[in-house]
């Protein structure tokens, strides 16, 4: 099973709200990953968490706030987005540092209204 | 900072035909590479991972290989089928770090 899950697959919200994302992995992964992908742009790494621990944060705005609560689990918490951050939002996971191969979610599409 | 390209941007070919996707980055300090389809509004569906130590890995009707010293990476199809029609991305894994930096994509489309 090479399944990370990712839920809503769907979601509109306004710029006050407050919403989560989930992902979701089974495979005893121990690196998960927040990416964001604009229309017709490749992914951009926004967050990676290693063994439970924020490890690289690549200067994302305080709007978004990761959280990693057990090794299986890696929640987006969203807050006063803004239009642009419309986006797809994909997790992956891989094994841990050095065997690295990814596996990534089917995203959450993301419209901020 | 490492940049990964590919060449090229869009390919269009008719069913059948044997074809390559090129990939080329920056750093040395890719550690491993990875080739990726994704369709239309979906996820990344790993296709293939070349491991620092490799120079190619094969699978099915795909086969990738690595050359870290040219800083360069190609996939190829063989005998193609209008079902291989996706975005084909290569991103390379940085050497320190979980970090995976990834190239614009190839948009291919085969034709029936």
């Amino acid at each position: 099973d090479t399944e990370v899950t990712q839920t809503p697959k769907h979601l509109v919200m306004g710029m006050t709200n407050k919403k989560s994302l989930k992902c979701e992995q089974h495979m005893g992964h121990r690196a998960m990953y927040w990416y964001k992908q604009k229309a017709k742009k490749p992914p951009e790494l926004m967050f990676v968490y290693s063994y439970e621990k924020l490890s690289i944060n690549e200067s994302v705005p305080s709007r978004f706030s990761p959280e990693c609560p057990n090794s299986s689990l890696l929640n987006l918490h969203l807050h006063a987005l803004q239009p642009e951050d419309s986006a797809l939002y994909l997790c992956a996971s891989s094994q841990g540092r050095w065997v690295t191969e990814a596996f990534f979610g089917q995203g959450t599409r993301l419209t901020v209204v | 900072k490492q940049e990964v390209t590919q060449i090229p941007a869009a390919l269009s070919v008719p069913e059948g035909e044997n074809l390559v996707l090129n990939c080329s980055f920056t750093d040395s300090a890719i550690y491993n590479l990875q080739w990726f389809r994704q369709d239309p509004g979906k996820g990344l569906t790993s296709l293939l991972l070349i491991q620092s130590s490799q120079r190619e890995q094969t699978s099915g009707r795909l086969n990738a290989s690595l050359d870290k010293s040219s800083g360069r990476s190609t996939l190829y199809i063989a005998a193609s089928q209008p079902g291989d029609s996706a975005t084909y991305l290569c991103a390379g894994h940085m050497e320190y770090g979980n970090k995976l930096v990834f190239g614009a994509g190839t948009i291919l489309r085969v034709k029936s």
